[in-house]
């Protein structure tokens, strides 16, 4: 697609339960990121790939979170048992190669209550 | 660990008016990548400096990364109402994970 792409824009959760973040990069980019923003703040790295590989999951907050890009383009990114500090925007972003500037989506918010 | 400090974390511009904004961090990087977020937007990418004492214009803006690259300024003239929104620094130290700044957020007064 033209831009990258996320899904849902929303989502509200009630604590406990699992969801599954999805990222729509922009085709033939290699590199995809995910980060979380909260309000008034710069984003938060939490992981990226290259392809299909993980290749630096060291932002992710805990075992609860995890992401994968099995064929190297859609991108998921899964929170397990959601908690209240949970609720931010995630947002996704993609890059041709390592060395460009990235190009973010419009994240999604997710509201856990 | 390695992190960037940007300042002022608010800026308020009277509309007309040049301002400037700095990243500043403690050791020195090997880049330096500039974002702009619109209200209620995402992070757009601006320009990436890898050069020491590198300085790259787009229009109203300025960028320059310092001859020690421990530090970078974004500079803007003639501020207009379309420039408000928060311009984040950002670097990548190894492993090409981009770390951000805490931003500034820049007012126009009109």
């Amino acid at each position: 697609g033209a831009g990258v792409s996320q899904s849902p824009r929303y989502k509200v959760t009630k604590r406990g339960q699992d969801v599954a973040l999805r990222c729509d990069p922009i085709s033939g980019h290699v590199s995809l990121y995910w980060y979380r923003q909260a309000l008034g703040q710069g984003p938060e790295f939490l992981t990226y790939f290259n392809y299909e590989a993980q290749q630096d999951k060291s932002g992710l907050p805990n075992d609860r979170f995890s992401a994968e890009r099995p064929e190297g383009s859609i991108s998921t990114l899964t929170i397990q048992r959601t908690e209240q500090r949970d609720s931010a925007m995630y947002r996704c972003a993609s890059s041709p190669t390592d060395y460009y500037g990235y190009t973010f989506g419009s994240g999604t918010r997710l509201t856990v209550v | 660990g390695q992190q960037v400090m940007q300042i002022p974390q608010y800026q308020h511009v009277q509309e007309g008016e040049d301002f400037t904004t700095y990243c500043n961090s403690s050791t020195t990087l090997s880049n330096i990548q500039w974002y702009k977020q619109r209200p209620g937007g995402h992070p757009v990418f601006l320009i990436q400096l890898v050069k020491s004492g590198e300085v790259k214009k787009q229009k109203r803006l300025t960028f320059q990364f310092g001859e020690a690259k421990k530090n970078s300024s974004l500079h803007i003239t003639a501020t207009q109402t379309t420039d408000v929104g928060t311009y984040f620094c950002a670097y990548k130290a190894a492993g090409n994970k981009l770390t951000f700044g805490g931003g500034t957020r820049v007012l126009v007064k009109p």
